[in-house]
């Protein structure tokens, strides 16, 4: 079974500020990584995922993501917040199983409050 | 085009009644999940259809739940004698295809309250 564990709860920033929400997983096995963002009163959104290939993966936003296998994380950061990043943002991996079966498995999320 | 959508957006019920919760899938995404969100246990995964088949109902929490999809769409969660414990954001998302990173377009969620 895989986990993961976002450490902060919460993370308040100054406006353009850079911020770096982290994020460590565990598996037995390859994992497939994404980060979800939850406005307030909505449902998830995706932000951007790791399936293969480069490291570092860019999504929507301006937000970039970085793989580190070694350290099994997969920490977000922007280099400049604003107070429309005021939201939830929950990291989530899932395992190709074979099945087809699992879905993802989610952190308990980080609140990012930007501060004017 | 038309995203995932869910019905009632919220639902208060009293405690020992029966619920269902409906989830509408996007055209064409064979992968239907159900998750729920709630302040103790944060984002929970249920269960997953493909097709109209569920290979695996142990992430239920209890046999109180099951789930049903039809015509490889529509899909419905039933709570039967609902606990208070039972309160919590429940989810659906859709995929294009099952396995691997086919990414999950979420719903906008129906909000359970039971009194």
């Amino acid at each position: 079974a895989q986990s993961v564990t976002q450490l902060d709860s919460q993370v308040p920033v100054f406006e353009e500020a850079p911020v770096e929400l982290r994020c460590n997983y565990s598996s037995s096995v390859s994992v497939y990584l994404f980060w979800y963002v939850q406005y307030p009163n909505q449902g998830l959104q995706l932000l951007l995922k790791y399936l293969s290939g480069s490291t570092l993966v860019k999504g929507i936003n301006g937000f970039e993501a970085e793989f580190n296998k070694s350290q099994t994380s997969f920490h977000l950061r922007k280099p400049s917040v604003h107070i429309s990043d005021t939201a939830e943002y929950f990291c989530a991996v899932r395992t190709d199983s074979g099945g087809g079966a699992d879905g993802l498995t989610f952190g308990k999320g980080t609140h990012l409050i930007i501060q004017p | 085009g038309a995203g995932v959508s869910q019905s009632p957006s919220n639902k208060v019920t009293e405690k020992g009644k029966d619920v269902e919760l409906r989830c509408d899938p996007i055209s064409g995404h064979t992968a239907l999940y159900w998750y729920r969100q709630s302040l103790g246990q944060g984002l929970e995964f249920l269960i997953y259809f493909q097709g109209n088949s569920a290979p695996d109902k142990s992430g239920l929490p209890s046999d109180r739940f099951s789930a049903e999809r039809t015509g490889g769409s529509v899909s419905t969660l039933t709570i039967q004698r609902t606990q208070q414990e039972d309160s919590a954001v429940y989810l659906c998302a859709s995929s294009r295809r099952p396995l691997g990173g086919g990414e999950q377009y979420f719903g906008p969620g129906t909000r359970l309250t039971v009194t």
